[in-house]
């Protein structure tokens, strides 16, 4: 098994520009994650799904959007990137909410 | 909204010494527990968790840590720590609607040869 995966590893945008990652995992979990990363703040909950076809916002939603089109599947999207979405931004998974979250290796974006 | 805080944003150890991490919360409900681990350059791995019984948990490699209702408290120890726990340490527990994890701010452990 896999577990859960991201892509792409890494990636420099231009302000305004747009872009997509890509979360997915193989162990039939319900529940999706995206979190961000900064020094110092821990992570931070951007958007959250509780099953195919469902999402919700986390603490910092803003500039960013979500799909869940398939159980296996969680997309993060963000339609004009700013340099204050410079982050690691981690996917994770879950069994049941609350439980224990399985997590991604991490994309690094900077936005310039 | 549940908060977690973790006291020491960087410990710096040498090998041998002994270890224990802060975690206190806010909601005092029933909470599972959990510490993760982050090795430079890798992703969140799951050290240890509580959900309920002993208080006193252990998990991998010598980490154990002990849940204290009355604090609010799930502290993180390991008696003798090694170069190889050169990481940092979040403390998370269940956000207050149970979505999901709400995360400490981290403690960046350096363990120095």
């Amino acid at each position: 098994n896999a577990g859960v995966t991201q892509t792409p590893k890494f990636r420099v945008l231009k302000t305004g520009q747009s872009m997509t990652l890509l979360c997915a995992q193989d162990m039939n979990h319900e529940y999706m994650y995206w979190y961000r990363q900064d020094p110092g703040m821990g992570l931070r909950l951007i958007h959250y799904s509780v099953g195919e076809g469902t999402t919700a916002k986390g603490e910092v939603p803003d500039g960013y959007n979500v799909s869940r089109l398939k159980k296996q599947n969680f997309l993060l999207g963000l339609e004009s990137a700013a340099p204050s979405q410079t982050s690691v931004y981690f996917c994770a998974s879950s069994y049941t909410p609350g439980n224990e979250q399985f997590f991604g290796p991490g994309t690094r974006l900077t936005v310039l | 909204a549940q908060s977690v805080s973790q006291h020491n944003h960087h410990v710096i150890l040498s090998e041998a010494a002994s270890l224990e991490l802060g975690c206190n919360y806010s909601y005092g409900g029933t909470v599972n527990l959990f510490w993760y681990v982050q090795y430079p350059g890798q992703h969140l791995q799951l050290l240890l968790k509580y959900f309920s019984g002993d208080p006193l948990v252990k998990g991998i490699k010598g980490f154990e840590a002990e849940f204290i209702k009355s604090k609010f408290s799930f502290n993180l120890r390991k008696p003798s720590v090694q170069w190889s726990d050169t990481a940092e340490y979040f403390c998370a527990v269940p956000d207050t609607g149970r979505r999901a994890l709400t995360f400490g701010s981290g403690t960046r452990l350096q363990v120095q040869p």
